[in-house]
């Protein structure tokens, strides 16, 4: 079955614990990247990958990492997460120009930083 | 700074209206047009594109494009309960899906 798929799908973690969250696909897709979604803000792309080691920063990239080693993984790093982190986190990936265009989204992390 | 407004909502349409639902954009260099639906808890899917202007029709769904005045709607027609749902419009400046920059969402009801 084709799918995207995140884990943890639940954290809750202290302020400036290093966590990660990780990404993994099984569509062969080039593209791959993470958002995040807030009431009142919508979704906000933090980082996006165009392929292996070609990584970019989104909208709101501040106190995030991220790393692409390999094509189907994309994790997602926070150093030292801040209560502003709260968020639900979505990984999406695609394959632009193929026979889809749809970016595909994981079920979400939702993530809380006390 | 891209931006992409979409009406809030609530909006509530009886079982079998149409629904009608709007995107306006900043960027005139966007190419590509998205909507997605998302359900109460759920990641968002993709449920139309649209790169060009005029109409694209997929079923219930047609998404209507006017670049000119840059702007992107949404109509579901025959609306069923299961409609109910956050649409999401997403806009990228390439000429895919890469970088996309979405609304913050209409919450759209479907009163049975």
């Amino acid at each position: 079955e084709a799918q995207v798929t995140q884990n943890p799908r639940y954290l809750i973690t202290v302020t400036g614990k290093k966590l990660t969250v990780t990404c993994s696909q099984n569509m062969n897709h080039e593209y791959m990247s993470w958002y995040r979604q807030d009431p009142g803000l919508g979704l906000r792309q933090i980082y996006y990958s165009m392929n292996v080691e070609v990584t970019d920063k989104g909208d709101v990239p501040e106190g995030y990492k991220v790393s692409r080693k390999e094509k189907r993984n994309f994790p997602l790093i926070l150093e030292s997460p801040s209560p502003n982190q709260t968020s639900l986190y979505f990984c999406a990936s695609s394959s632009p120009g193929g026979s889809t265009d749809t970016q595909y989204f994981g079920p979400g992390t939702r993530l809380t930083v006390l | 700074q891209k931006e992409v407004e979409q009406n809030s909502g609530p909006l509530s349409v009886p079982e079998g209206a149409i629904a009608s639902l709007n995107c306006t954009y900043s960027d005139r260099g966007s190419q590509s047009f998205f909507w997605y639906r998302q359900y109460s808890g759920k990641s968002p899917e993709l449920i139309m594109s649209i790169y060009s202007n005029g109409d694209k029709e997929d079923g219930r769904f047609t998404a209507q494009l006017n670049k000119a005045s840059q702007y992107v709607s949404l109509l579901i027609r025959d609306s069923q309960p299961s409609d109910s749902a956050t649409y999401l419009c997403a806009v990228s400046t390439f000429g895919s899906n890469y970088k996309l920059t979405f609304g913050k969402g209409t919450l759209l009801t479907v009163n049975p």
